[in-house]
């Protein structure tokens, strides 16, 4: 079946703009994560939805970023005024529950001028 | 605060030699994953180890898990151009936490 898709693919912005990006997790699973990829750094969480409870939002760095999802299906990220700072790859992750096995997608390589 | 250290940061082999890469940690926890990321991909996860000591095999790559559970091995034989990438370890903290804390990775080049 189809994996976790992303989108855009490549996001070019400039300073100060508003970005949304897209996740669409595989069908079925019920946990959603979104971390953020820096150069030359590891994965650092952002956000984790899990059913219809209350996201874990406590890895958003700043109130520039927000996400939602819209039942167990696609969530969307978004920055507020994006700052030069917020350049990565932002990755999106589903899995089947609290099961330990995630699975990502190809990311959204943000890159703010 | 939690941290996945690893080493060696980079790495470039020939094809066949062998290599080992490190994940540790001053704590403890209660599952640790390795993953593999290739350019323009997410991460992929290989393995997912819980038990002190223990030893995981996938074709030519050997996982193990710490005694203590603070640490991690991955020894692949006889590497492979098609081993290039990004390898991550990941843990758990345990309990309810489903956050997983990542290391930096080892990026390792095999040429032919």
């Amino acid at each position: 079946g189809a994996g976790v898709s992303q989108s855009p693919s490549n996001k070019v912005t400039e300073k100060g703009k508003d970005v949304e990006l897209r996740c669409d997790p595989i069908s079925g699973h019920t946990a959603l994560y979104w971390y953020r990829q820096r150069l030359g750094q590891g994965l650092e969480f952002l956000i984790y939805f899990q059913g219809n409870s209350a996201p874990d939002k406590s890895g958003l760095p700043s109130d520039r970023f927000s996400a939602e999802r819209t039942g167990e299906s696609v969530s969307t990220l978004t920055i507020q005024r994006t700052q030069q700072e917020d350049s990565a790859v932002y990755l999106c992750a589903s899995s089947l529950g609290a099961a330990p096995t995630q699975y990502f997608g190809p990311g959204t390589r943000l890159t703010v001028l | 605060t939690q941290l996945l250290e690893q080493s060696p940061q980079f790495l470039s082999i020939q094809e066949g030699e062998n290599l080992t890469v490190y994940c540790n940690s001053s704590s403890v926890f209660s599952s640790l994953q390795w993953y593999r990321q290739e350019p323009g991909e997410g991460p992929v996860l290989l393995v997912t180890v819980v038990t002190g000591g223990e030893v995981k095999k996938l074709k030519r790559l050997t996982f193990q898990f710490g005694d203590a559970r603070k640490d991690s091995s991955l020894h692949i034989t006889a590497a492979q151009p098609g081993d290039t990438g990004l390898y991550l370890c990941a843990a758990f903290g345990g309990g309810n936490n489903r956050k997983l804390i990542w290391g930096l990775g080892t990026s390792l080049a095999v040429n032919p």
